[in-house]
């Protein structure tokens, strides 16, 4: 089993829907949670980062992080065709060298349709 | 700024070539990554430097050789590469953990490498 587990798709929606992309997670120990875009060819760009459970609003992006059921949510409000990458999610535990070492999922490639 | 700055941004070079790949923040942070993605993959971890000091190496073939010369800069030299190590190599960094509100990591965008 993989320590996070991300629906891949594709996920097509039309232009101003609501997006809803999650990840799974098994290991307990993880307490910093994060959602990259990625556009094709790109680095990731950190949209939104979560420490420990809770809600979190950015703009149009809202993170949701459920300790109890290691599940995490990314919604994205009134969707735009700028929209269109692959959301990653992230996620990791405290490391005793104090370094971040993420544990990805595999990626949602999101579609929205003009 | 969150700038994480990788060159060069693409790379071709023979299996016989040595080559670098560089990175650069200005953050302040103390932990600098390596990671290696291949199309369609999420990014898997190659190296990681806390204080300038290698703290994890994923079992990373020795044809890959990472160097921190300093806090701000992180070179990963190339060697006698394959043609499957082909990918974009992206390099990031982040905060020490001793400080939970901002260990998030950020992502340059990238060196894609060919190597024929």
């Amino acid at each position: 089993q993989k320590e996070v587990e991300q629906d891949p798709g594709p996920l097509s929606v039309p232009e101003g829907a609501i997006v809803s992309l999650n990840c799974t997670y098994s290991n307990s120990a993880f307490q910093y949670f994060m959602w990259y875009r990625q556009y094709s060819r790109k680095g990731p760009e950190l949209l939104m980062y979560t420490y420990s459970s809770g809600n979190k609003e950015d703009g149009r992006f809202t993170a949701q992080v459920d300790k109890s059921s290691k599940y995490i949510s990314l919604f994205i409000r009134d969707s735009q065709p700028s929209d269109s990458a692959t959301y990653l999610c992230a996620m990791s535990a405290i490391r005793q060298t104090g370094a971040n070492n993420l544990f990805f999922g595999t990626g949602t490639r999101l579609t929205v349709i003009p | 700024d969150t700038e994480v700055t990788q060159t060069p941004k693409h790379l071709v070079m023979g299996m016989t070539n040595k080559k670098s790949l560089k990175c650069e923040q200005h953050m302040g942070h103390r932990a600098m990554y390596w990671y290696k993605q291949k199309a369609k993959k999420p990014p898997e971890l190659m190296f990681v430097y806390s204080y300038e000091k290698l703290s994890i190496n994923e079992s990373v073939p020795s044809r890959f050789s990472p160097e921190c010369p300093n806090s701000s800069l992180l070179n990963l030299h190339l060697h006698a590469l394959q043609p499957e190590d082909s990918a974009l190599y992206l390099c990031a960094s982040s905060q020490d953990y001793l400080r939970p509100s901002n260990t998030e990591a950020f992502f340059g965008q990238g060196t894609r490498l060919t190597v024929v």
